[in-house]
C-alpha cells in the first residue's frame, strides 16, 4: 500500500542530544513537509522540500535540520539547540500545488 | 498572528443531526482551503478541499462552503455519525507565492457526536 511511514512512533531523548526522526513515502510525491503539534494548538510548519536536494525553512525552523537526498525520504533532526523539543511531529507529502497533503501517523518525542 | 482561526474549541452534536464547523482567515492571499480530521496519536486525514474559484464543494456527507468576502469557510457533516468524533482542522494555503503548498492550520475543533 502507498503511504507515509514515520518511525519510531515514540522517541525519548536526553537533554543535550540530537535525535533524528525518519519519514519515508512511496507515493512518488515531489513535496515533503515536517510539522510540529503542541497540545491545544494547530500544526506548525518546521521545514519543507519541493524537490530533491532542496528545502526551505518553515515558520519554526530554529533548532531543527533536514536533508532531502532521495525523493522518498525527508529525515528531521531535532538538535540540542531546540529548547522545547517535546511535541508530536508529523511528516506529510503532496504531489504538487493545489493538492492535499497526506500525513504519516507521527512521532511523539519526549525529553528524559 | 493567527491567520487561520477556529474559534470553537469543541462542538457536541446528536447522531443523525448536522455538524457545522467554522473557520475564519485573515490573509486575503489564501486561495486554497482544506479540512482535515484527526484522531488522537494519529496523523490528520484529508477530508475535503475547495479553491477560491468555488463557493461550495461536496463529497458524500461532507460539504465545504467558502465565503471569500467574509473570509469564512465552514464544513457541514450530514448526517453526523459517532465515528465522526475527532478533532477537525481547517487549513489554508497560497500556492502562488513560491512557497509551494505550505499550509497554515487553525487550532482545531473537537467534534463529539453523541448517541
Amino acid at each position: 500500500d502507498g503511504g507515509i511511514t514515520q518511525s519510531p512512533k515514540y522517541l525519548f531523548r536526553k537533554e543535550g542530544q540530537n535525535v533524528t526522526l525518519s519519514c519515508e513515502q512511496n507515493l512518488n510525491h515531489d513535496a515533503m513537509y515536517w510539522y510540529r503539534q503542541d497540545p491545544g494548538q494547530g500544526l506548525r510548519l518546521i521545514y519543507y522540500s519541493q524537490i530533491v536536494n532542496d528545502f526551505q525553512k518553515g515558520d519554526i525552523a530554529e533548532g531543527y535540520s533536514v536533508s532531502r537526498e532521495k525523493k522518498e525520504s525527508f529525515p528531521l533532526t531535532v538538535t540540542s539547540a531546540q529548547k522545547n523539543p517535546t511535541a508530536f511531529y508529523l511528516c506529510a507529502s503532496s504531489i504538487g500545488t493545489l493538492q492535499p497533503q497526506h500525513f504519516g501517523d507521527g512521532t511523539r518525542l519526549s525529553i528524559l | 498572528d493567527q491567520q487561520v482561526k477556529q474559534n470553537s474549541p469543541s462542538l457536541s452534536v446528536q447522531e443523525g443531526r448536522i455538524s457545522i464547523l467554522n473557520c475564519d482567515y485573515t490573509n486575503s492571499m489564501f486561495d486554497y482551503f482544506l479540512w482535515y480530521k484527526k484522531y488522537p496519536a494519529e496523523g490528520p486525514t484529508f477530508l475535503i478541499s475547495i479553491s477560491s474559484i468555488k463557493d461550495k464543494n461536496e463529497d458524500g456527507r461532507f460539504t465545504v462552503f467558502l465565503n471569500k468576502s467574509a473570509k469564512h469557510l465552514s464544513l457541514h457533516i450530514v448526517p453526523s455519525q459517532p465515528g465522526d468524533s475527532a478533532v477537525y482542522f481547517c487549513a489554508a494555503s497560497n500556492p502562488h507565492t513560491g512557497g509551494g503548498n505550505k499550509l497554515t492550520f487553525g487550532t482545531g475543533t473537537q467534534l463529539k457526536v453523541e448517541l
